[in-house]
């Protein structure tokens, strides 16, 4: 079974800027979580997604947005981006909502300038 | 508010030691604790702990929770240079589902 996808790998925008990623979870799997990972604040919670709906959404401000298709294959979109929003962003996917394994993605590196 | 704290933050060991790793947690409903490997990108899931006592073993890995404490460890016995990496441990908020991650050891096993 192929793992969890995510395009683009690496990304490079200027302040200002919005950006779009993707996720692709595992086949089969219905939930989708996005994470931001930065040196100093670690892994840190934006959203869940499970048919097509929010479920679940951490302390991020109103600029990160996200949705999840009919195919559960998910997007997270940054809006007016900051300095700050440099980091690295993974997706994991679990078979459902409520199971607490979760399998990462590789993650897309984002470089705000 | 709900925080997972890891320590050590990194350690510098040999191949041959034995390390543990520990993880404590504060949070208004725990439901499971999770470790996880991360070592250039995807982390990968080592182990789920749930109750209080029971050890999980996987090879050289093992941990164990300590619900009345809050705390978790994790042990690596016969370093290898292949478990050069960051662990993470993250608590599941019950109800919410909610995953909080601590920031991570970075264990680095010189040859």
């Amino acid at each position: 079974k192929a793992g969890v996808t995510q395009t683009p790998r690496y990304l490079i925008k200027t302040r200002g800027q919005q950006v779009t990623l993707s996720c692709s979870p595992i086949s089969g799997h219905r939930s989708v979580s996005w994470y931001q990972q930065t040196p100093g604040q670690g892994l840190q919670f934006l959203f869940e997604y499970f048919s097509e709906t929010q479920r679940n959404k951490g302390n991020f401000p109103g600029r990160f947005s996200g949705r999840q298709f009919s195919n559960s294959r998910s997007e997270m979109n940054v809006s007016t981006l900051e300095l700050g929003d440099s980091a690295l962003y993974l997706c994991a996917s679990s078979l459902d909502l409520q199971i607490e394994t979760q399998y990462f993605g590789p993650g897309t590196r984002l470089l705000v300038l | 508010e709900d925080k997972v704290v890891q320590s050590p933050l990194s350690l510098v060991v040999h191949e041959g030691d034995t390390v543990t790793l520990n993880c404590s947690y504060e949070v208004t409903n725990f439901r499971s604790l999770l470790w996880y490997k991360q070592e250039k990108k995807a982390p990968t899931f080592l182990f789920m702990l749930t109750s209080s006592g029971i050890e999980k073993k996987s090879g050289r890995l093992s941990s164990i929770l300590d619900k009345k404490e809050l705390f978790s460890i994790l042990n690596i016995t016969a370093t290898q240079t292949g478990d050069s990496a960051v662990y993470l441990c993250a608590v599941v908020i019950s109800g919410t589902y909610k995953y909080i991650f601590g920031t991570g050891t970075r264990l680095k096993v010189l040859a």
